[in-house]
């Protein structure tokens, strides 16, 4: 059974400073990676993805993957309470598979 | 505005009633999705479709149906079989490409009582 695992939290951090979410995947073959952002009662909003070894940086948010540990992360610089949401990481396994995590809820305290 | 349109935004229906949710896509993606989202559990694929005309079964298919007659249009239909049909129905298309990214549109929120 493919799988994505990540912590469900919740992860509280005070305005202003990082959060660093993570998952780790099943498959060694995925390849692709996706954070969305989900708001309670909203549909999934794609925020990053990526695809190679190292880290993707865009505005506040940088994506890091490594593949040997097979583990993926988000880090969100400045944080605002704003970014309160649930962060769901998936894994592309196949050209049409998508593995979705359940969640880390993420808190930003003003 | 390109993007993904699912209606209605929330439906209920009574136990023993087919229903069918509207997903359209103006991105000119090929793929389209099917997810379902129950309260902690992570997205489960219903079907999905790579091309007009063909579509595959996904890990829950049971009690679902589907149709691609057209590139912009991927409707779903929730049967009687479907045994827990109450739940967030999500609609995806992704981009044919590196990392075929995979975009949502807002969701049909079921009831079915």
């Amino acid at each position: 059974q493919k799988e994505v695992e990540q912590n469900s939290g919740p992860l509280s951090v005070p305005e202003g400073a990082i959060a660093s979410l993570n998952c780790t995947y099943s498959d060694r073959g995925s390849q692709s990676f996706f954070w969305y952002r989900q708001y309670s009662g909203k549909s999934p909003e794609l925020i990053m993805f990526i695809y190679s070894n190292g880290d993707k940086e865009d505005g506040r948010f940088t994506a890091q993957l490594n593949k040997a540990s097979q583990y993926v992360s988000l880090l969100i610089r400045d944080s605002q309470p704003s970014d309160s949401a649930t962060y769901l990481c998936a894994a592309r396994s196949g050209t049409y598979k998508y593995i979705f995590g359940t969640g880390t809820r993420l808190k930003v305290l003003a | 505005d390109g993007g993904i349109t699912q209606s209605p935004k929330y439906l209920f229906r009574k136990e023993g009633q087919n229903v069918t949710l509207s997903c359209e896509q103006n991105l000119n993606h090929d793929a389209m999705y099917w997810y379902r989202q129950d309260p902690g559990q992570g997205l489960r694929l219903i079907y999905y479709s790579q091309i007009v005309n063909d579509f595959q079964k996904g890990d829950i298919a049971e009690g679902y149906s589907v149709s691609r007659e057209k590139k912009e249009s991927f409707p779903l239909t929730v049967t009687s079989a479907q045994k827990n049909p109450t739940a967030f129905y999500l609609c995806a298309s992704s981009i044919t490409g590196t990392a075929y990214e995979q975009y949502f549109g807002p969701g049909t929120r079921l009831t079915v009582t």
